[in-house]
């Protein structure tokens, strides 16, 4: 069965603070590994990774996969409190399906 | 409308009642995630559907859960009998490609099910 497990459950940091998630899996057929942001009900997409080693930057955030290890983390730098949100880690195979964690939640104090 | 469109967004129904949930996929997304998610938890794989057909369904819990996509665009989730324990939001997600693990999906906002 696949499985996809992240930590912390739960973080709590003051505005500008580094925060690191991760995210560690066991599928079968992996094809890529994606995570999002969700605030209220839709999550919305931060960043898709297929290759090791290859950093995915966005703004202040940023993301890696090892794929040996099987795992990946998600950095956020400065932290804001636009940033509390739930983050959500999937991992799609090459059926199509995604495995989602159960997410890790971010608050930010001001 | 440019977003997936999921309607209604709320449902309270009773214990043992019919329910179906809409799903409007952004047009021209071949592929179509139906999820399922409890507080504190991720979303829950349900069915996909590549087109009209539904490529992997593995997630349908039991026999009460089914979907469907006739014209492949706007897809129905369908649950008879349904239980307290079916209660949870059900996300719908769109996406372009033909292999869409290979690219980013777009989530609806979601139909919270409440069954009392």
């Amino acid at each position: 069965e696949d499985k996809v497990v992240q930590s912390p459950l739960s973080l709590v940091v003051h505005e500008g603070d580094t925060v690191t998630l991760n995210c560690s899996y066991e599928v079968t057929n992996f094809r890529s590994l994606l995570w999002y942001k969700q605030e209220k009900k839709a999550p919305t997409f931060l960043f898709m990774l297929t290759s090791s080693g290859i950093e995915k930057k966005s703004g202040r955030l940023s993301s890696i996969l090892d794929k040996k290890e099987l795992f990946s983390i998600l950095n956020i730098t400065a932290t804001q409190t636009g940033d509390s949100a739930i983050y959500l880690c999937a991992v799609g195979t090459n059926a199509g399906k995604s495995t989602f964690g159960d997410g890790t939640t971010l608050t930010v104090k001001p | 409308g440019a977003g997936v469109s999921q309607t209604p967004s709320n449902k309270v129904t009773e214990k043992g009642k019919y329910v179906e949930l809409r799903c409007d996929p952004i047009s021209g997304h071949t592929a179509l995630y139906w999820y399922r998610q409890s507080l504190g938890q991720g979303p829950e794989f349900l069915i996909y559907f590549q087109g009209t057909g539904a490529a992997d369904d593995s997630g349908l819990p039991n026999d009460r859960f089914f979907a469907v996509r006739p014209e492949g665009s706007v897809s129905t989730l369908k649950i008879q009998r349904t239980e307290r324990g079916d209660s949870a939001v059900y996300l719908c997600a769109s996406s372009l490609l033909s292999k869409p693990t290979n690219t980013e999906a777009f989530f609806g906002q979601g139909t919270r099910l409440t069954v009392v």
